[in-house]
């Protein structure tokens, strides 16, 4: 059972570069999730789509764009890098529409910006 | 605003031990509280989601427990075994922001089981 796939799972990126961090879930989830997990902080919610076609933005949206190109995948881009955003990255699904429904979470990707 | 914290940051036990991981929470306006288990360099591992009108959740030898007006979950495992050693984080959803809603976490407990 693939899950949920995170693509790349390692990154450098020089600051002003820009690159898109890949998700897809197998799972038929209406849900999908951006997250950020840093030393001290803890993991925050950067964008999620509650179902095909829509987005919102969580708690930490800023420096981020995201797509929800089918039920399946959900990206986030990264449009001009910045050291801040030096982290690890995770994606997460869930059925949805009933919100008594753990959140499924891929390995991460661990971006570093230089 | 919603805050999670965890204490103990970091525990260490000898094998066999039973343990309490806690877990607090200022508004009691939640819709679950969820524990997750993450090993180094990897994902979040679902281990118990507490709906808000539940005391407790149990699967093998862990049991979850919630206690809502307080703003306190603890996550009990049972007889500690090396292969327990990760970090776990409690998050709880929120009663409100959309139909979604935000999972809001801590910032883990540690826990080290040594052999």
């Amino acid at each position: 059972n693939a899950g949920v796939t995170q693509t790349p799972k390692f990154q450098v990126l020089k600051t002003g570069q820009s690159m898109t961090l890949q998700c897809a879930q197998d799972m038929n989830h209406n849900s999908m999730y951006w997250y950020r997990q840093d030393p001290g902080m803890g993991l925050r919610l950067i964008y999620y789509s509650a179902s095909e076609g829509t987005t919102d933005k969580g708690e930490v949206p800023n420096g981020y764009n995201v797509s929800r190109l089918n039920k399946r995948e959900f990206s986030l881009r990264l449009e001009s890098a910045a050291p801040s955003q030096t982290s690890v990255y995770f994606c997460a699904s869930s059925m949805g529409g009933v919100r008594n429904q753990p959140q499924h979470f891929g390995d991460g990707t661990r971006l570093s910006i230089l | 605003k919603q805050e999670v914290t965890q204490i103990p940051a970091a525990l260490s036990v000898p094998e066999g031990e039973n343990l309490v991981l806690n877990c607090s929470f200022t508004d009691s306006a939640i819709y679950n509280l969820q524990w997750f288990r993450q090993d180094p360099g990897k994902g979040l591992t679902s281990l118990l989601l507490i709906q808000s009108s539940q005391r407790e959740q149990t699967s093998g030898r862990l049991n979850a427990s919630l206690d809502k007006s307080s703003g306190r979950s603890t996550l009990y495992i049972a007889a500690s075994q090396p292969g327990d050693s990760a970090t776990y984080l409690c998050a709880v959803r929120l009663n409100y922001g959309g139909s979604q809603g935000n999972l809001i976490f801590g910032k883990g407990t540690k826990l080290s089981v040594k052999p």
